[in-house]
């Protein structure tokens, strides 16, 4: 079946510590994003790539970082910049669907949190 | 002002009720138009898209766009518990960012 994994599904981090959330797609997009959701706030853009080897800051980058060395992977780390790390994340990917609608697929989600 | 303005509720409704679910935005460019629903602690799944104004229509759901107000509902007839969950609207911005703007979603509750 083709979608998105993310992983882990559960994490939680000692403060000053640094943590990598993993996203695979098996859909051959070539762009993929991560948001954070924080309740009442909505999905908020972290950083998203168009293209592998290149990606663009989204509205709240600060703290966390992605590379894009592959078509299928798009990991993030949160690093112990970021001060408020803990939240749902969720990665993307996205596809040129019927009458060039521009259609996100989302994975399951990870959720990190500080202790 | 938001891009995308969306009530959070929450809204709980009688099982059998219709829905209405509403959100606004602030660019008269804006072409792509999407419902997302999102079950707790799941990813967001895409409900409905409409491209430009107008009425488009799935099964008991009925996504609609008014441009000239910059309006964009989502509609539920006859709906079930099965049902409650958040809603999220999002614009796809085809500018220079290419990316999606979420409202903040609304989460609804169908009770039996």
């Amino acid at each position: 079946d083709g979608g998105i994994t993310q992983s882990p599904k559960y994490l939680f981090r000692k403060e000053g510590q640094n943590v990598t959330l993993s996203c695979e797609q098996n859909l051959n997009h070539d762009a993929m994003y991560w948001y954070r959701q924080d309740p009442g706030q909505g999905l908020r853009l972290i950083y998203y790539s168009q293209i592998v080897n290149d990606f663009q800051k989204g509205d709240i980058a600060e703290g966390y970082s992605v590379s894009r060395e592959k078509k299928e992977s798009f990991p993030l780390t949160v690093t112990s910049a970021q001060k408020n790390p803990t939240a749902f994340y969720l990665c993307a990917s996205r596809d040129r669907g019927l009458y060039g609608a521009n259609v996100l697929t989302f994975g399951a989600g990870s959720r990190l949190t500080v202790l | 002002q938001k891009e995308v303005e969306q009530d959070p509720g929450p809204l709980s409704v009688p099982e059998g009720a219709i829905v209405s679910l509403n959100c606004t935005y602030s660019n008269s460019a804006f072409q792509y138009f999407m419902w997302y629903r999102q079950y707790s602690r799941k990813g967001p799944e895409l409900l409905m898209y409409t491209y430009s104004s107008g009425n488009k229509e799935d099964g008991r759901f009925t996504a609609q766009v008014d441009k000239s107000s910059k309006y964009i509902s989502l509609f539920i007839r006859d709906s079930q518990p099965s049902d409650s969950a958040t809603y999220l609207c999002a614009i796809f911005d085809e500018g220079a960012t290419n990316k999606l703007i979420f409202g903040t979603g609304t989460l609804l509750a169908v009770q039996p």
